[in-house]
């Protein structure tokens, strides 16, 4: 397996612009998990999901946020409008299990300017 | 819900020496705890973990020891390389199915 996989790797775009972040789960894996990656905040927590149903979203900032997972095999995460502050790096991580190893993806870095 | 504590949050030392690196949980229903490193421009990597029914895992040289009764968790790494240096951070699972993790270490190691 490839591992998980996230596009685009980096994604510079102006303030107000939507943004879509994507992510290929290691196939088998049933739990995905969206987080975002600051100096300032580490590692958050946005949203994660169980067999493609979302089970916390409690970490997303605000409604500007969404996250989807139509199957198992892909996830989205939206932002929109997009605002500098949401600069970051965005990560996706998938397990079988949820209390148990987390596979990274590569990332996605996000620059709102 | 969980909090971790992640000390210290940089780290220089000199090659070949022992590096350790401690994480405090508060929640005492959690069994499982992870140590991730996190190379430039990478997704954090798994390099070892351990669960509660156990008080130390060794894998070469990387160790992590779990005292339950006071919480806390810590890193070992001997004999440390330049291939060492990187962010290392700890995670313990909240009570929902995911994981908390700490605000991470910044390890350096000097040749």
């Amino acid at each position: 397996d490839a591992g998980v996989i996230q596009s685009p790797r980096h994604e510079v775009t102006e303030m107000g612009q939507e943004v879509t972040l994507r992510c290929k789960p290691i196939s088998g894996h049933d739990y995905l998990f969206w987080y975002r990656q600051t100096m300032m905040r580490g590692l958050e927590l946005l949203i994660y999901f169980n067999n493609n149903v979302p089970i916390d979203d409690s970490g997303m900032p605000e409604d500007r946020f969404s996250a989807k997972m139509p199957n198992a095999s892909f996830s989205t995460l939206k932002i929109q409008p997009s605002e500098p502050r949401d600069s970051a790096v965005y990560f996706c991580a998938s397990s079988f299990g949820g209390k148990t190893e987390a596979f990274f993806g590569q990332g996605t870095r996000l620059t709102v300017v | 819900g969980e909090n971790v504590e992640q000390h210290p949050s940089t780290l220089s030392v000199q090659e070949g020496d022992s590096a350790v690196i401690k994480c405090t949980y508060s929640d005492s229903a959690s069994n499982y705890f992870p140590w991730y490193k996190q190379e430039l421009g990478k997704g954090p990597q798994l390099i070892i973990d351990i669960r509660s029914n156990v008080g130390e895992k060794k894998d070469q040289r990387i160790a992590v020891t779990l005292n339950k009764t006071a919480k806390h968790f810590s890193l070992h790494i001997t004999e440390t390389q330049p291939e060492d240096s990187a962010v290392y951070f700890c995670a313990a699972p909240t009570g929902a199915n995911n994981l908390f993790f700490g605000t991470g270490t910044r390890l350096t190691v000097i040749p």
